[in-house]
This record gives C-alpha cells, sequence and structure tokens, in this order.
C-alpha cells in the first residue's frame, strides 16, 4: 500500500536558522512527489516537485527538497527560516500515471524571533 | 495570473438544506479534484476528474453527496441532506496532468459550517 508519513507534526525553529522538514513514504511504484504550503485560512500552494529528473529539486522561497530512493525520503529544507515560513506543510505523493493523490497529516512551522 | 477559483467562500447552512459549492478550474487544465479538510482528518480527497469524466469518487459517502463538471470551465459539489459532520473547508485543486505533469493548483476553499 502506498502511504506518506511526515514524522514531525510540529516545528520549532528560530528566525535565521534552518529548517528540516522530514517525509519518508511508501510506493511500488515510481512516485511523484511535492512539498505544499498552507498559511493559515488559505488554500495550499505549490512549494516544489519532484517527477525523476534530477534529486536535488529546488522550489519557491528558498526552500529545496531531496529524493533518496534507498531512504524513501524526500525531506524539506531551508538554509535560515524566515517568519512569513511559519505555516503548515505538506509532503504529498502522487501515483504515476494514476493520479491518486495521498497527503501527509502535515507538519506546522513555528518560527521564533 | 491563472488562478482556481471557488463560490461560495463561506457558508453557514442548517443540517438538511441543499448545499453546492462551485469551482472553476485554470483554462487548459484537464484534471480536477475534490478535497475536504478538517481538523481530525486532515485533508482527504473525494473525488476527480478527468477530461470532465469522474475517475474517482471513492473518498466520497455516495448517499449525500455528488459531484459533476456540467463544462469545462465548471464542476460542482453537492451535499444534499447537509449535517453537522460536512462542517469542513472544501478545496477544488486543477491540474494540467499528462507525462511528467502532476502537479495541482489550489483554490481558496469554501468553508461549510452546518448547524
Amino acid at each position: 500500500a502506498q502511504s506518506v508519513t511526515q514524522l514531525d507534526s510540529h516545528v520549532s525553529v528560530s528566525e535565521g536558522t534552518p529548517v528540516l522538514l522530514r517525509c519518508n513514504y511508501s510506493s511500488s511504484y515510481s512516485p511523484s512527489l511535492f512539498w505544499y504550503v498552507q498559511h493559515p485560512n488559505k488554500g495550499l500552494q505549490l512549494l516544489l516537485k519532484y517527477t525523476s529528473a534530477a534529486t536535488l529539486v529546488k522550489g519557491i522561497n528558498g526552500f529545496e527538497a531531496e529524493f533518496k530512493k534507498s531512504e524513501t525520503s524526500f525531506h524539506l529544507t531551508k538554509p535560515s527560516a524566515h517568519m512569513s515560513d511559519a505555516a503548515e506543510y505538506f509532503c504529498v505523493v502522487i501515483l504515476t500515471g494514476g493520479f491518486k493523490t495521498i497527503f501527509g497529516a502535515g507538519t506546522r512551522l513555528f518560527v521564533k524571533a | 495570473d491563472a488562478r482556481v477559483t471557488q463560490t461560495p467562500r463561506h457558508k453557514v447552512t442548517e443540517m438538511g438544506q441543499e448545499v453546492t459549492m462551485r469551482c472553476q478550474p485554470i483554462l487548459g487544465h484537464n484534471t480536477v479534484f475534490w478535497y475536504r479538510q478538517t481538523m481530525m482528518q486532515g485533508l482527504e480527497l473525494l473525488a476527480y476528474f478527468r477530461n470532465r469524466a469522474p475517475l474517482d469518487d471513492s473518498g466520497m459517502p455516495k448517499d449525500r453527496f455528488s459531484a459533476e463538471m456540467p463544462d469545462a470551465t465548471l464542476a460542482t459539489l453537492k451535499i444534499q441532506p447537509s449535517e453537522p459532520r460536512d462542517s469542513a473547508v472544501y478545496f477544488c485543486a486543477s491540474g494540467p496532468f499528462g507525462t511528467g505533469l502532476y502537479e495541482q493548483y489550489f483554490g481558496p476553499g469554501t468553508r461549510l459550517t452546518v448547524t
């Protein structure tokens, strides 16, 4: 069965320090992997995507993620957190060709001044 | 800047009433999704369409929910009759699905409160 696990429900960092949001997936097929961000009372915005090209993917707002097949991971990182990064982040798997979309439970990022 | 639009943005209704939510996907996108978000369940996929045809609605309570795409510019989600447990934010998303293209673009959501 396919699944997505976000290992932390909450992450708290200080402004200017690195961000690491962890995501592991389980899939029998080569998945397409995404990170989305949701600010309070807003819709979801695409941060970045992996679709079997480069394993290190760069997204918007300085975020990037690395696909590691051997670890079945797709962790999201940012070198320096900004107050505006405080939001909920979702790791998403879309099964290739099937359109079936699986969302992780989300990680809420808090950024302290 | 093309966006998915949803109407209404907020809806308060009484139990037993019919609710219709509308979505206009991004022009040219061939796939439309409906999601429900609650604190308890998180994001749930309710149904999705490709080229206006329903592909999967297994996430939807069949007895009261229905989803349609009357044309390429309009998707609807109906609840009849509504119940308090249907209170949630309902998101529509569209995507240009094709080879290697699986990203989805989300609308702002409809916040439904059933009293």
